[in-house]
């Protein structure tokens, strides 16, 4: 299995501005996921984060919008830049683990934009 | 395209008696059918898993079955109570070379009710 936190939990933010969103996993994991959740809608997938190399970002996600650290098989960010009230969502972290790669996902954080 | 459809939207029910939620799903190559449970303000948390040979599983008071030639699951849960207040979410994975892609259902909303 897979213990992962997120910080923060939840924020409000003012448009134009920028938050980073912080993943911690109990265990090392190769691959970390961050998806987008807007309400009454299911996950979506914005990026895979890899350690040691740059994020793989999905259709209608840049980098420039939502740059991704990785700096070690336990960690990673999410930054949501230059927000809009079309940001506010929820955010969550996930890892995939073992044969039958169990998927795990974080708590989540609760954006909301101003 | 990968797809998966759940139904009903949003069930209500009362303390006690027992509902089916549905998955129809169109993802290929298949690998494996997750449900997922998800509280208000949470993360997703796996309640089964199944693979292509497997066509129930059991988890407490929760059922998955798995139709493989019809494409369809069912999630059945057994004298419910307050706390299976919550979303859940049917999860197909296709395995691509050493990749699992998970397509999300939107989920199906449950309210039990005293």
């Amino acid at each position: 299995s897979a213990v992962i936190s997120q910080k923060p939990s939840r924020d409000i933010c003012q448009r134009g501005t920028s938050l980073t969103i912080q993943c911690q996993v109990d265990s090392q994991v190769t691959m970390m996921f961050w998806y987008r959740q807007q309400p009454g809608q299911s996950l979506t997938l914005i990026a895979t984060a890899n350690q040691g190399s740059e994020a793989t970002y999905e259709s209608g996600f840049v980098i420039d919008k939502f740059p991704i650290s990785r700096p070690n098989l336990t960690f990673s960010t999410l930054t949501v830049s230059n927000m809009s009230p079309e940001d506010s969502s929820i955010y969550l972290c996930s890892v995939g683990k073992g044969a039958s790669y169990e998927q795990y996902f974080g708590p989540g954080t609760r954006l909301t934009v101003t | 395209k990968n797809q998966v459809e759940q139904s009903p939207q949003s069930l209500i029910i009362l303390e006690g008696k027992n509902c089916t939620l549905q998955c129809n799903y169109t993802v290929s190559p298949f690998s494996n059918l997750r449900w997922y449970k998800q509280d208000t303000g949470r993360g997703p948390v796996s309640l089964t898993i199944m693979t292509f040979s497997e066509n129930t599983k059991s988890n407490g008071r929760y059922t998955a079955t798995l139709d493989a030639d019809t494409k369809q699951s069912s999630l059945h849960i057994t004298a419910s109570q307050l706390s299976d207040s919550a979303s859940y979410i049917c999860v197909v994975s296709a395995r691509t070379g050493g990749s699992y892609i998970p397509t999300f259902g939107r989920g199906t909303s449950l309210i039990v009710h005293p």
